[in-house]
């Protein structure tokens, strides 16, 4: 299958600070890539959808001057956090999907973000 | 609204056989998917239905009737390693996925 790799895989911030997070497809080129939070014991929730080249489309509750998105390129996507509160401690995740109806939205391997 | 249904927690005995089910109220249906994921970690794809029936790879076979809304995963000779929790999540009309809150299945000995 596709592979989606996301970095760092964690990383600690202090409280106030910025944090960005990449998510690049390696072997095929992304359109469209889904950012997720995830709580603990919680399932994904998705945070917003990044087009390549567009601005991203937020869900509803995600604060897009908080969450900037930027999709430059076809295959990277970056994810900043910031001014980071311990409330945005989470697991992050991205996921990529490839052209094409039956597309099963492949994952990086997630982001742990603890803000201290 | 939206809503994806499924058991919050299972436990089966290594060696044995699981079912894990999945009912979906969705706007528009373009697939199921089931995904497994391990703890501290990003999910893995399982699975795909579109169409009414039996897919089957492996150890692991899903089914699916659209009429009734209703998926299952089905897991043989269950291995300690199988014990994760399993992601049901449905594309809607507009090709979003739309996700379960998951089933925390639990290996025993």
């Amino acid at each position: 299958g596709a592979v989606v790799s996301q970095h760092p895989s964690w990383v600690i911030c202090k409280s106030g600070t910025s944090v960005k997070i990449e998510c690049r497809s390696l072997d095929f080129q992304a359109t469209t890539m889904f950012w997720y939070r995830q709580f603990p014991k919680q399932s994904l929730m998705l945070m917003a959808t990044s087009n390549e080249g567009s601005k991203a489309t937020y869900e509803q509750g995600v604060e897009k001057d908080k969450f900037l998105i930027n999709h430059a390129s076809l295959t990277l996507s970056t994810l900043t956090v910031t001014s980071a509160h311990p409330e945005d401690s989470s697991f992050y995740i991205c996921s990529a999907r490839e052209p094409g109806v039956i597309s099963e939205a492949f994952f990086g391997q997630g982001t742990r973000l603890t803000v201290v | 609204g939206q809503n994806i249904d499924q058991p919050t927690e299972m436990t089966a005995t290594e060696g044995a056989i699981v079912q894990i089910n999945c009912t979906y109220q969705t706007s528009g249906f373009n697939g199921l998917f089931w995904y497994q994921q391990h703890a501290g970690e990003a999910p893995t794809f399982l699975s795909y239905n579109v169409l009414d029936g039996l897919e089957e790879k492996g150890r692991f076979s899903s089914f699916l009737s659209r009429s009734k809304g209703y998926s299952y995963l089905l897991l043989k000779e269950l291995q300690m390693k199988d014990s994760a929790s399993y992601l049901c999540a449905v594309k809607d009309s507009n090709y979003q996925l739309i996700w379960g809150a998951g089933t925390k299945l639990i290996i025993k000995p």
